[in-house]
């Protein structure tokens, strides 16, 4: 089993669309999570940290739920600009080392 | 002003060859990291030092060595290039090594590695 999975789509969807994206990770002493995204061929950037309590940052939801090993990532009213590859990343027990999941393919069409 | 930055961009080599990748940061940060992504954008951790220290070295052949002559450099160093390095090498820095939503990993653009 690996360490994060996420559902690789692609996703297509119209602006302004909902889309919502998911992940599991195996490990459960999993200290830290995140989730990236990443523009085709370009490095990966934050896009948000993900609390256990959940968070929200403008039209970019994430929830977490440890008891599941589970990560989510919601985006309201799509934009053209949200098309990318997003990743699901958590950090082990120490807390230094990342492990990513192979990401999730956004496509947002006018 | 670019916070990470990677040499070279691009990489086209023979099988055997020796090559080096060059990542230096800006940004003052103690730790310092190198991913492989593969053909599959898998990104995976393959080295992480922590002040000119090795701290996490995965299961990564020993043709790969890794090189910080301070704290604001980590190099790579490849011996025997095979076809299967091809992939993109990315570069990351951290303020220190326990990463959170306070400590964010910067990358750098990224090498693509072809091996002919």
């Amino acid at each position: 089993r690996k360490e994060v999975e996420q559902d690789p789509g692609p996703f297509n969807v119209p602006e302004g669309a909902t889309v919502a994206f998911n992940c599991t990770y195996s490990n459960s002493a999993s200290q830290s999570f995140f989730w990236y995204r990443q523009d085709c061929r370009k490095e990966p950037k934050l896009l948000m940290s993900v609390y256990s309590s959940g968070n929200e940052d403008g039209r970019f939801t994430a929830q977490l739920n440890r008891a599941s090993q589970y990560i989510s990532l919601l985006i309201r009213d799509s934009k053209l600009s949200d098309s990318a590859t997003y990743l699901c990343v958590v950090t082990l027990y120490n807390n230094n080392d990342m492990r990513f999941g192979a990401g999730t393919r956004l496509t947002v069409k006018p | 002003d670019t916070a990470v930055s990677q040499t070279p961009k691009y990489l086209v080599t023979q099988m055997g060859n020796d090559k080096s990748i060059k990542c230096e940061q800006n940004l003052g940060h103690d730790t310092m990291y190198w991913y492989k992504q593969d053909s599959k954008k898998f990104l995976k951790i393959m080295f992480s030092y922590n002040n000119k220290e090795l701290i996490i070295n995965e299961t990564v052949p020993n043709r790969f060595s890794p090189k910080s002559p301070d704290k604001a450099h980590l190099n790579l160093h490849i011996n025997s290039l095979e076809l299967g390095d091809s992939a993109v090498y990315f570069c990351a820095s951290s303020q220190d090594r326990l990463l959170s939503s306070y400590n964010e990993q910067f990358f750098g653009p990224g090498t693509r590695l072809t091996v002919l």
